[in-house]
């Protein structure tokens, strides 16, 4: 069985600053991991996955993640966070193949300030 | 293209009262989840159909949670009788077998009182 871990449940950051959060997963085979975003009142969009190619993975809006197998990480950045990158952020693992079921973290939510 | 549709978007009920959700996944996608997002928690997993065979649906609560995908495309998520703790986002998605990664509806959020 999968599962992730999101520790912390909020970060909050000043516009401009670093965006870091963090992401951590447990399978027992080599996993698909994403990571979704959902803003208030709308569904999950997907920012970036990771299929086993390139373990740095660029997604839209700025956001990458790296995958560390070594870690059994895969946390997700930003360089530089803007007013409207404030929402709610969930790491997702999976089986291989397009249509394994994800598995969620419980989401941090990421507060942006001016 | 057209994303993954839902309706309503908001549904308010009362206990022991039922309520059903619509889903229209996204056009040729075969594969359809229904989600259950309750606050603070990521979505969790209700059933995933492909075509119109149910694949998985161990953590449906399958004394009161139905669902059914006629003809291998739309989907309807029923609850009957409907509990408090039934208060949740009802998140529908849809895959194809070529593209990794699932699209989501908007959701419905259902308030049991």
């Amino acid at each position: 069985a999968q599962s992730v871990t999101q520790l912390g449940s909020h970060v909050s950051v000043s516009e401009g600053a670093l965006v870091l959060l963090r992401c951590n997963y447990s399978s027992s085979v080599p996993p698909y991991l994403f990571w979704y975003v959902q803003y208030p009142n709308q569904g999950l969009q997907l920012l970036l996955k990771y299929t086993s190619a390139a373990t740095l993975v660029k997604g839209i809006n700025g956001f990458e993640a790296e995958f560390k197998k070594s870690e059994t990480s895969f946390h997700l950045t930003k360089p530089s966070a803007h007013m409207s990158d404030a929402a709610e952020y969930f790491c997702a693992v999976s089986l291989t193949g397009a249509n394994s079921k994800l598995t969620f973290g419980k989401g941090i939510t990421l507060s942006v300030r001016p | 293209e057209a994303g993954v549709a839902q309706s309503p978007r908001y549904k308010i009920i009362e206990k022991r009262q039922s309520v059903a959700f619509w889903c229209n996944p996204i056009s040729g996608h075969a594969t359809l989840y229904w989600y259950q997002q309750i606050l603070g928690q990521g979505p969790k997993l209700l059933i995933q159909f492909q075509n119109n065979g149910v694949v998985d649906d161990s953590q449906l609560p399958k004394d009161r949670f139905s669902a059914e995908r006629l003809k291998g495309v739309d989907s309807t998520l029923k609850i009957q009788p409907a509990k408090l703790e039934d208060s949740a986002v009802y998140l529908c998605a849809s895959s194809s077998g070529t593209l990794i990664g699932k699209f989501f509806g908007p959701g419905t959020r259902l308030t049991v009182l």
